[in-house]
């Protein structure tokens, strides 16, 4: 089984700063990762993935994410945010290889971003 | 593209109702999922579709919740007697073979 990690449940930046959002994982099998952003009473739109290939990934918005085999992460960062970036994050894990695979999700991170 | 359409987007009823949620997923997405969203226990998975077939139903929460998908463009949770504590957002997700999945914008359940 899988299971997501997300290290700080709210964020609180500036606009026009840099912002990282933790995520880390645990799994015994390769795995695909993915963050996903939900707006006030909406549902969960795909940000980014990474399945294989280069660990960075870019994403919509100007979000990016790398993957980190090592230490089990995949860390998203955006180097200048706006306020429309207000919103939840969550980062979710997958059992990689076949097509019925199910998503673990983290508990989200609140990232608030001020004037 | 109209998106994963979910209704009712809000329902409140009284404890010991039936409560049936809806989801018309995606034209040509062969995945189904529904979800649960609380702020004590974050997004959780209960139960997923594959061309109509149940395939993991191991996180319905209890016997008082069923769902079914009687053809590709349809799906229901139906909640049987309904708890407070099934108070939650639900989400509806469909997907086509490995892609990622595509979320509906999910039904405000609040249960008096």
């Amino acid at each position: 089984a899988q299971s997501v990690t997300q290290l700080d449940s709210q964020v609180p930046v500036f606009e026009e700063a840099p912002v990282e959002l933790r995520c880390n994982y645990s799994s015994s099998v390769s795995v695909y990762l993915f963050w996903y952003v939900q707006y006030p009473n909406q549902g969960l739109q795909l940000l980014l993935k990474y399945l294989s290939g280069s660990t960075l990934v870019k994403g919509i918005n100007g979000f990016e994410a790398e993957f980190n085999k090592s230490q089990t992460s995949f860390h998203l960062r955006k180097p200048s945010v706006h306020i429309s970036d207000t919103a939840e994050y969550f980062c979710a894990v997958s059992r990689s290889g076949g097509s019925n695979y199910k998503l673990t999700f983290g508990k989200g991170t609140l990232l608030t971003v001020n004037p | 593209d109209a998106g994963v359409i979910q209704s009712p987007r809000h329902e409140v009823t009284e404890m010991g109702q039936e409560v049936t949620l809806r989801c018309k997923p995606i034209s040509g997405h062969d995945y189904l999922f529904w979800y649960r969203q609380t702020m004590m226990r974050g997004l959780e998975l209960l139960i997923y579709f594959n061309n109509n077939v149940p395939i993991d139903d191991s996180g319905m929460p209890e016997d008082r919740f069923s769902a079914k998908m009687p053809n590709a463009s349809f799906s229901t949770l139906k909640i049987q007697p309904s708890e407070p504590r099934d108070s939650a957002v639900y989400f509806c997700a469909s997907r086509p073979g490995s892609q990622p999945q595509h979320f509906g914008d999910g039904t405000r359940l609040s249960i008096l």
